[in-house]
């Protein structure tokens, strides 16, 4: 089974600075997706980027970058320019797509962006 | 384009009762998954229907069922509710093709 670690439940950042948010994963397939997620105060899980496990390049999606460490099991999430609102939860996720394509969540970590 | 849907937003049951919660999928989706999100903590997966059959399920208890319909709008069943069953529900839609999946804004249910 597969397992996903975030051990920073807190996080605080000034805006405008850059944040890593860590993640740790741990199973024996060799293909998989990596996704994080942000969740605000209003609930709604949103996409911030995803990883396909069999590329080398880090994605980046405008301020949202990634470091994976694939040998590692290590999958990173930078937030550059932060802004007050990326304040929300942000979740690192799992999946398999050849077992029903399931999501499995870390904990999550609490970014609060300061003015 | 519409995102996903879900209804109600929130909702109280007494222990006992049994509810069920609806989910409109994104437009072109095929593939609805159902998650509980419990207070504080990460979404667990309860199960995914793809083509209106099951796809796969989580570790939950049979009492914990579901429907997808030919437009690929599903529902999620709850009978017996426990006070454990209350939690943050998440649904999410994904293309068949693409690895990736989109979530409703959820309904709370509280069980009294």
């Amino acid at each position: 089974a597969q397992t996903v670690t975030q051990s920073q439940p807190e996080m605080s950042v000034q805006e405008a600075e850059t944040v890593t948010l860590s993640c740790t994963y741990d199973t024996s397939e060799n293909n998989y997706y990596l996704f994080w997620y942000k969740q605000p105060p209003s609930r709604q899980m949103i996409l911030v980027i995803r990883q396909e496990a069999y590329k080398q390049q880090n994605a980046t999606e405008n301020r949202f970058s990634v470091n994976f460490q694939k040998a590692a099991k290590s999958f990173s999430l930078k937030i550059s320019d932060s802004q007050l609102g990326d304040t929300a939860m942000y979740f690192c996720a799992f999946m398999n797509p050849g077992a029903n394509s399931k999501l499995t969540f870390g904990k999550g970590i609490t970014l609060s962006v300061r003015p | 384009e519409t995102g996903v849907t879900q209804s109600p937003t929130h909702l109280i049951k007494t222990r006992g009762q049994q509810v069920t919660l609806r989910c409109s999928s994104q437009s072109g989706h095929n593939t609805v998954s159902w998650y509980q999100q419990a207070l504080g903590q990460g979404p667990q997966f309860i199960f995914q229907y793809y083509r209106e059959e099951e796809n796969g399920r989580g570790n939950f208890p049979p009492r914990f069922s579901g429907l997808q319909f030919p437009n690929y709008s599903s529902e999620l069943n709850v009978n017996a509710l426990e006070l454990d069953d209350s939690a943050l529900y998440l649904c999410a839609s994904s293309p068949w093709t693409r690895n990736e999946q989109y979530f409703g804004p959820g309904t709370r249910l509280t069980v009294t």
